[in-house]
């Protein structure tokens, strides 16, 4: 399997309902990442995840809650989000861990949620 | 602060003409740069990166420090190179960041 797979393709959810993404990858890569992606607009980095654990977050607001339960999954749980929040939301994953000193991986990312909150 | 400027929002070519996606970047170290596009409904998928230095689907592009550029070039455009495409910037210290452009709609017109 050489393909991020990202699920569900579409969510539409009120401003206080709780729900997940889910992202998951079979290519033995060892980062992950969660982007946010307006129409029109190029993604921007939400969280990234190396070896299980949150490396970086990009100062995204606590209703945004990234969860890596192992090195193949990465979630994302989503509660009492608002209108402005909805936007396709991509998750890629790379080969390394990323580190200083080394060239930047390619990241591979998967068709993104749709999601929408009313 | 790093920066990618794509100035053209939109561009439209006809098919077989040359086409030229501009990209310029700010950042004083070692940048890493490449190009990613997104056809319509369909992911965004890695086209090029300045260290691989290949040609991928006749698309090329050379990182010019002295200019800070690295422009994406095809000398013959075909209709299914529609797509938006991103410049984007890495950098040694950047933990696998990447800083995209605002992009660019490149249409080909039959």
């Amino acid at each position: 399997d050489t393909e991020v797979t990202q699920t569900p393709k579409h969510l539409v959810m009120g401003m206080t309902n709780k729900k997940s993404l889910k992202c998951e990858q079979h290519m033995g890569h060892r980062a992950m990442y969660w982007y946010k992606q307006k129409a029109k607009k190029p993604p921007e980095l939400m969280f990234v995840y190396s070896y299980e654990k949150l490396s970086i977050n990009e100062s995204v607001p606590s209703r945004f809650s990234p969860e890596c339960p192992n090195s193949s999954l990465l979630n994302l749980h989503l509660h009492a989000l608002q209108p402005e929040d909805s936007a396709l939301y991509l998750c890629a994953s790379s080969l390394r861990i990323p580190s200083r000193g080394r060239p930047t991986d390619t990241q591979y990312f998967g068709p993104g949620t749709r999601l929408t909150v009313l | 602060a790093q920066r990618v400027t794509q100035p053209e929002k939109l561009l439209s070519v006809f098919k077989g003409a040359p086409v030229e996606l501009k990209c310029n970047y700010s950042y004083s170290g070692s940048p890493e740069l490449f190009w990613y596009v997104q056809y319509s409904r369909q992911r965004l998928q890695l086209l090029l990166r300045h260290i691989s230095r290949e040609s991928i689907k006749g698309f090329t592009a050379d990182l010019n420090k002295g200019e800070t550029s690295f422009h994406l070039k095809k000398p013959f455009a075909q209709e299914e190179d529609s797509a938006m495409y991103y410049c984007a910037l890495g950098w040694e210290t950047s933990g696998s960041r990447l800083t995209f452009g605002e992009g660019t709609q490149l249409t080909v017109n039959p």
